[in-house]
């Protein structure tokens, strides 16, 4: 099946740091998703990206399809950032919508 | 627009066990997924249902089974429970067949400790 593989696995920041956190996957992809899993475990959805960029205030993404990465900037770091980003594709094979998930990268920002 | 809901929260069950698990899906979705996450760990898919049918699974034993129900909530049972089913549950939903894309919403998951 497909292999998803996110980088770097930890990350400490300064307050008012930037960042990118990468996903490397196998496969072409249709579905790529990025999340934030939150200390109390909900993935809170922040972009459904197949290919292109996308921007939603201090974060964005760019996925490049055909070279099969996508990347997560995240600006302006703040404290509330801190938590896991989980990169997900799904699975080509199969009829179902399965997710295949990264190991993910966590974030800390410190004040 | 009502999110994703799953219930109970935490759970704590004693190995041979049995437990059941719920998720009501995100208004106007029709497709329910089951994740397992491990500590320190991604998701890993369980199974999904559409149209009241299991429509794939992963690598997992017999023992976890599910429902979909007509009004597409779902829930997932696990009989026999051992140790190593300690983790975060996480439930899923979307559309299909999808209007513009295939994007999934999660539940905030049902922890589940097994002593």
């Amino acid at each position: 099946g497909i292999q998803v593989e996110q980088s770097p696995p930890d990350l400490i920041l300064q307050e008012g740091a930037n960042s990118t956190l990468r996903c490397n996957f196998s496969d072409s992809v249709n579905n790529l998703q990025w999340f934030h899993q939150n200390p109390w475990g909900q993935l809170i959805n922040l972009f459904y990206i197949p290919s292109g960029t996308k921007q939603n205030g201090r974060l964005s993404a760019t996925t490049v399809a055909t070279e099969r990465y996508s990347l997560l900037y995240i600006s302006s770091s703040q404290t509330t950032d801190s938590g896991v980003y989980f990169c997900a594709v799904r699975d080509p094979q199969g009829g179902s919508e399965k997710l295949v998930f990264g190991k993910g990268t966590k974030l800390t920002v410190n004040p | 627009e009502t999110g994703v809901t799953q219930s109970p929260t935490h759970l704590i069950k004693t190995r041979g066990q049995q437990v059941t698990l719920r998720c009501s899906s995100q208004s106007g979705h029709n497709t329910v997924s089951w994740y397992q996450q491990a500590l320190g760990q991604g998701p890993q898919f369980i199974f999904q249902y559409y149209r009241e049918e299991e429509n794939g699974r992963g690598n997992f034993p017999p023992r976890f089974s599910g429902l979909q129900f007509p009004n597409y909530s779902s829930e997932l049972n696990v009989n026999a429970l051992e140790l190593d089913d300690s983790a975060l549950y996480l439930c899923a939903s979307s559309q299909y067949p999808r209007n513009s894309s295939y994007e999934q919403y999660f539940g905030p998951g049902t922890r589940l400790t097994v002593t």
